[in-house]
């Protein structure tokens, strides 16, 4: 089945520096990329999603980039801020009729100090 | 709209004995699936429901099954509870719309505890 490793395991920035959290894959089929934040006692939310016929997208303070051909992608968060401190995980999915099941790496603690 | 919701949030349960866990998605989602999060295996996909079908299931023993009703809500079931079976409990809904991946959106899960 699908490995998604995802580094570093913890991260600590100070404020207004970039953080870049990197993850590989290990299926050529997959085609879609999310990233989630997930809180202290919350659920994961997705902050930005990619698809496999997209280099790159932005959204505001944060981006993503997928390399096909090396299957890996990677968050970049520009101008941290402490509210950016939580647990982040990106996954890979093959998207196909038979399931859209998502498969995990195992998180990035990030801590944004002021 | 409202999001995913998960009852109960919290569950004391001891070995043995079983649990239901349920979920109502976003009003007008139609797809349902479980993930379980723990610190050692992170998180992991339970199974997917569609239209009151099982669509997709994960690595896990038999003890672990669900379903999914005509209202697109869904519950899941773990028989003769394991100590490891202690975990967050996370459901996802999504439209399942179109023929292509759409985003899914988390609860804030039921915690488990299984002495």
């Amino acid at each position: 089945g699908e490995n998604v490793e995802q580094h570093p395991s913890t991260l600590s920035v100070q404020e207004g520096d970039s953080a870049v959290i990197k993850c590989t894959y290990s299926d050529s089929a997959s085609n879609y990329f999310p990233w989630y934040k997930q809180e202290l006692g919350k659920g994961p939310q997705l902050i930005i999603d990619i698809r496999s016929n997209v280099g790159e997208k932005k959204d505001q303070r944060i981006a993503v980039t997928l390399n096909k051909t090396a299957k890996h992608f990677s968050l970049h968060i520009t101008e941290t801020q402490p509210e950016d401190s939580a647990v982040y995980f990106c996954a890979a999915s093959k998207g196909s009729n038979s399931g859209y099941a998502l498969n995990f790496g195992k998180g990035t603690s990030l801590l944004v100090t002021p | 709209k409202a999001g995913v919701t998960q009852t109960p949030r919290y569950l004391i349960k001891t070995r043995g004995q079983q649990v239901t866990l349920s979920c109502s998605p976003i009003s007008g989602h139609r797809s349902v699936s479980w993930y379980q999060q723990t610190p050692g295996q992170g998180l992991q996909f339970l199974f997917e429901y569609f239209s009151e079908t099982q669509r997709n299931k994960g690595n896990f023993p038999g003890r672990f099954s669900g379903r999914q009703f005509s209202n697109s809500r869904s519950e899941m079931n773990v028989s003769t509870l394991e100590l490891g079976d202690s975990a967050l409990y996370l459901c996802a809904s999504s439209p399942r719309a179109g023929a292509y991946q759409e985003t899914q959106y988390f609860g804030p899960g039921t915690r488990l505890l299984v002495l």
